[in-house]
């Protein structure tokens, strides 16, 4: 069975710019969790979505997006880019019910 | 609330010796509790899950961690490190209930030597 598969897996965009990422979960995955990992905040929870509804959120602003769609497949936006919003943004796909979450390659942006 | 405390920003260790990283955790119920490993410019894999089942879990690769309510502590160990166990390891904890959510501790990274 294929991973979860992540794209682009490398981005670079300037400040100001808006930026789309994307994840497919694993086949049969309904949740999709996006995660930001930078050196100095290490790895911080955006947003869990299941079956096309935001579930969770975490402290992120509002210029951080997501949706998700009937397939299970999810994207992420985020707006205005600033420089701290380089990073590696990892998605997690999981089973209905289960807490156990498989993680893609994730794609890695560098805003300048 | 939930939180995770890995002990050791940075271990190193010799080729065929233990390993154990250690985490202590937070959480106001009964908690899951992850290990994830991290290899350079990669995604993170899961290497075991504490579910509430046995207290010792066993995971990939060799690797186990024993859960100790009474220690509120999660640490990871293998008997005899290989070269390619060089990673980062991050101990994790889910929310619970329906809150999926994961929170992870800051990293260990692992260093062997040969």
């Amino acid at each position: 069975k294929a991973g979860v598969t992540q794209t682009p897996r490398y981005l670079i965009k300037t400040r100001g710019q808006q930026v789309t990422l994307s994840c497919s979960p694993i086949s049969g995955h309904r949740s999709v969790s996006w995660y930001q990992q930078t050196p100095g905040q290490g790895l911080q929870f955006l947003f869990e979505y299941f079956s096309e509804t935001q579930r969770n959120k975490g402290n992120f602003p509002g210029r951080f997006s997501g949706r998700q769609f009937s397939n299970s497949r999810s994207e992420m936006n985020v707006s205005t880019l600033e420089l701290g919003d380089s990073a590696l943004y990892l998605c997690a796909s999981g089973l209905a019910g289960q807490e156990t979450q498989y993680f893609g390659p994730g794609t890695r942006l560098l805003v300048l | 609330a939930q939180s995770v405390t890995q002990l050791d920003s940075h271990v190193s260790v010799s080729e065929g010796t233990p390993v154990l990283l250690r985490c202590n955790y937070s959480s106001s119920y009964s908690p899951s509790l992850f290990w994830y490993v991290q290899h350079p410019n990669k995604g993170l894999q899961l290497l075991l899950k504490y579910t509430s089942a046995a207290t010792l879990v066993k995971g990939i690769n060799g690797f186990e961690a024993e859960f100790k309510k009474s220690e509120t502590s999660f640490h990871l160990t293998k008997p005899s490190a290989h070269m390619s166990d060089a990673a980062e390891y991050f101990c994790v904890v889910s929310g619970g209930g329906s809150n999926y959510k994961l929170t992870f501790g800051k990293g260990t990274l692992l260093t062997v030597n040969p």
